[in-house]
């Protein structure tokens, strides 16, 4: 059975900085792209940067390029989101999602003073 | 970035009765191996969002038959036969032929 779990969400001050972790198991974990897509309160739903299955491409919204960095460790069935200069409207559930179809619970990132 | 527009964007339904989901894209989803990359997403309500179907029309596992898509190029729909208490929800297409992956604005199935 596919798992991923996401953690690292919390409370931050804008302008703060933030790491997200999904621990996947139950697939070829490298053989996988991932990504991180995220839902802001109430609202739908956002792609915010894909990786390829070695790491070579990474791949990013507009909106979060030069801030956010998403990284994987094949060795550990890892991925990471390095959430730098955050915004208030940074503000979502952050999914972390495999090959757009299998998609974990989420966890809160919520950007406020 | 291509827009994905949705309608109706909400729909009160009648259990046992049929529902249909339209999405317009605003370019061509065929992407260069002359596949079109859109698919369907239920989310209920607390629930993280569930892939129905890829690839237009193809039903993913576990899927029950009453749900089924169709379309091509840059218009398409998902379609309910028989409305059930359990399909209540927001449904969302997406395409992921052009980056960035978009998505389309949401319709609220709910029952009548």
């Amino acid at each position: 059975e596919v798992q991923l779990v996401e953690s690292g969400g919390d409370l931050v001050q804008p302008g703060g900085s933030l790491t997200l972790s999904c621990a996947a198991s139950g697939f070829t974990f490298a053989n996988s792209w991932m990504s991180w897509l995220r839902q802001a309160p109430g609202k739908g739903l956002e792609w915010v940067a894909n990786i390829k299955p070695d790491g070579s491409g990474t791949y990013y919204v507009d909106s979060v390029k030069g801030r956010f960095t998403i990284s994987r460790d094949n060795g550990k069935n890892s991925l990471s989101l390095q959430m730098n200069s955050l915004r208030v409207e940074d503000t979502a559930v952050y999914y972390c999602v495999r090959s757009g179809r299998e998609w974990g619970q989420g966890t809160l990132v919520t950007v406020s003073s | 970035d291509v827009v994905l527009t949705q309608s109706p964007l909400s729909l009160p339904v009648t259990l046992g009765q049929p529902a249909s989901i339209s999405c317009r894209s605003s370019q061509s989803l065929v992407n260069s191996d002359g596949n079109t990359d859109l698919a369907w997403f239920q989310q209920r309500p607390g629930q993280s969002p569930r892939r129905l179907i890829y690839a237009i029309s193809n039903r993913d596992s576990g899927v029950p038959d009453r749900f089924s898509g169709s379309g091509s190029a840059t218009d398409f729909t998902l379609k309910i036969s028989r409305v059930e208490a359990e399909d209540v929800g927001v449904y969302y297409c997406m395409q992921f032929t052009h980056w960035p992956h978009t998505f389309g604005q949401g319709t609220k199935v709910e029952i009548k």
